[in-house]
């Protein structure tokens, strides 16, 4: 059981390139979240999915997108680097209240 | 929409002295309330949670206190040691949003020795 894995754990991108940032939990959760962590700040959700098939806006989605074909999976893609986009990632997983956070995927954007 | 307020923003300490850190949240029906704990470069590690049917919860040198009228919840440290500094996240799950955890905006809790 190695919980929430997130890849990569870092990565440089240029103005305008686009990447996805892997997440994945083998605790059979359906809920899943994607947050931004940007320096010295708090956690703001830019996704989140209730089970397989179904994703909602979080608070800062401008800029991301998500799907979620499997409940293990959560990918979120980012078109279009922007500076503003540089931040950590955290992928979480939730059954009952409990959430767990996956490692975090460090992106700077220059 | 969900609001979480925490304060204070740093809180400095010296080892062996009690560090408390208070939260304040807007919706009366949220039901549960986690902290999170995040050393430096390190994901955020859930140290203690609370629901609404309890006024206090303690696990060794942590406790959370509870005050549904008042919308606040606290978080107490004592006896603090250096490995408790790092950055402490209050939560609350807002029966509105679903299984959304609304985040505050972190208290840095540096333990001096």
């Amino acid at each position: 059981n190695a919980g929430v894995t997130q890849t990569p754990k870092f990565r440089i991108l240029k103005i305008g390139q686009s990447m996805t940032l892997q997440c994945a939990q083998d605790m059979n959760h359906n809920y899943m979240y994607w947050y931004r962590q940007d320096p010295g700040m708090g956690l703001k959700l830019i996704y989140y999915s209730v089970g397989a098939g179904i994703t909602d806006k979080g608070e800062v989605p401008n800029g991301y997108n998500v799907s979620r074909s499997t409940t293990e999976d959560f990918p979120l893609r980012l078109e279009l680097a922007a500076p503003s986009q540089t931040s950590v990632y955290f992928c979480a997983s939730t059954i009952g209240e409990t959430q767990y956070f996956g490692p975090g995927t460090r992106l700077l954007v220059l | 929409g969900e609001n979480v307020e925490q304060h204070p923003s740093t809180l400095s300490v010296q080892e062996g002295d009690s560090a408390v850190i208070k939260c304040t949240y807007s919706d009366s029906a949220s039901n549960y309330f986690p902290w999170y704990k995040q050393e430096l470069g390190k994901r955020p590690q859930l140290i203690i949670d609370i629901r609404s049917n309890v006024g206090e919860k303690k696990d060794q040198r942590i406790a959370v206190t509870l005050n549904k009228t008042a919308k606040h919840f606290s978080l107490h440290i004592t006896e603090t040691q250096p490995e408790d500094s790092a950055v402490y996240f209050c939560a609350a799950r807002f029966k509105a949003a679903g299984n959304k955890l609304t985040f505050g905006g972190g208290t840095r809790v540096l333990v001096k020795p």
